[in-house]
């Protein structure tokens, strides 16, 4: 079936870096977008931005420019979310979510389960 | 950026109950607006897009409408099961603003 699985929870001091994973499998991969987005405790929805799978084409959003970099690995079906510079703000909850294409209007239709991020010192 | 309004953004309702959730975009947006659920502790899930299609296997109690700026969702009798958190998106432009949420409850 159609899934996404991302990376286990992550516990870093301010300052470091982390790397979410996200493993796509039953739908063709580089066929769809892929975006994060994140979730701080009790917060709305944020978009970090998305990646082009078959391209690496990326799109972030302004005030995460500089901040997050996505990546992916082709040959296994998998995108990387890389955010630099954490503070406590950055901790949240990480979802990856495939971008289902125009004719459904571009709507998140497959999410992974989460990754919860965790800066402290 | 478009900005997403949501409201309101708390509600307790009773099963049975229709409700109505609205989203107000800050600029037109067309139809390029998704509704997603969310219970405690899960991912976000899709429920409608373009502003009035259902999305697969979600019961046909909801419903939406709207084009332009202004967008509902509305749940006919209210089940169990519905009681979670509703996020509306813009998906016209990046960035892809979700609405602050409404936190729907049992009474």
């Amino acid at each position: 079936q159609v899934q996404l699985v991302q990376s286990g929870a992550e516990v870093k001091r301010p300052g470091a870096s982390v790397k979410v994973s996200c493993k796509a499998s039953g739908y063709t991969f580089t066929g769809y977008y892929m975006n994060w987005v994140r979730q701080a405790p009790g917060q709305s929805l944020e978009w970090l931005g998305w990646i082009d799978p078959y391209t690496g084409g990326t799109n972030y959003a302004q005030r995460f420019q500089g901040k997050v970099t996505m990546t992916r690995d082709t040959s296994i079906s998998t995108v990387y979310m890389d955010l630099s510079s954490l503070t406590s703000d950055d901790t949240a909850v990480y979802f990856c979510a495939r971008e289902s294409g125009r004719v459904v209007a571009d709507a998140f239709d497959i999410w992974g389960q989460g990754t919860m991020v965790t800066v402290s010192s | 950026d478009i900005q997403m309004t949501q409201s309101p953004s708390f509600l307790s309702a009773s099963v049975g109950d229709r409700v109505t959730i609205t989203c107000r975009a800050s600029q037109s947006i067309s139809t390029y607006l998704n509704w997603y659920q969310q219970k405690p502790g899960k991912a976000p899930k899709l429920l409608m897009y373009a502003a009035s299609s259902l999305q697969s296997g979600v019961p046909s109690r909801f419903s939406g409408s709207g084009s332009g700026t202004d967008f509902t969702l509305a749940i006919s009798s209210l089940q169990p099961e519905d009681f979670a958190t509703y996020y509306c998106q813009q998906t016209y432009s990046t960035p892809r603003i979700f609405g602050q949420g409404t936190r729907l409850e049992i009474k």
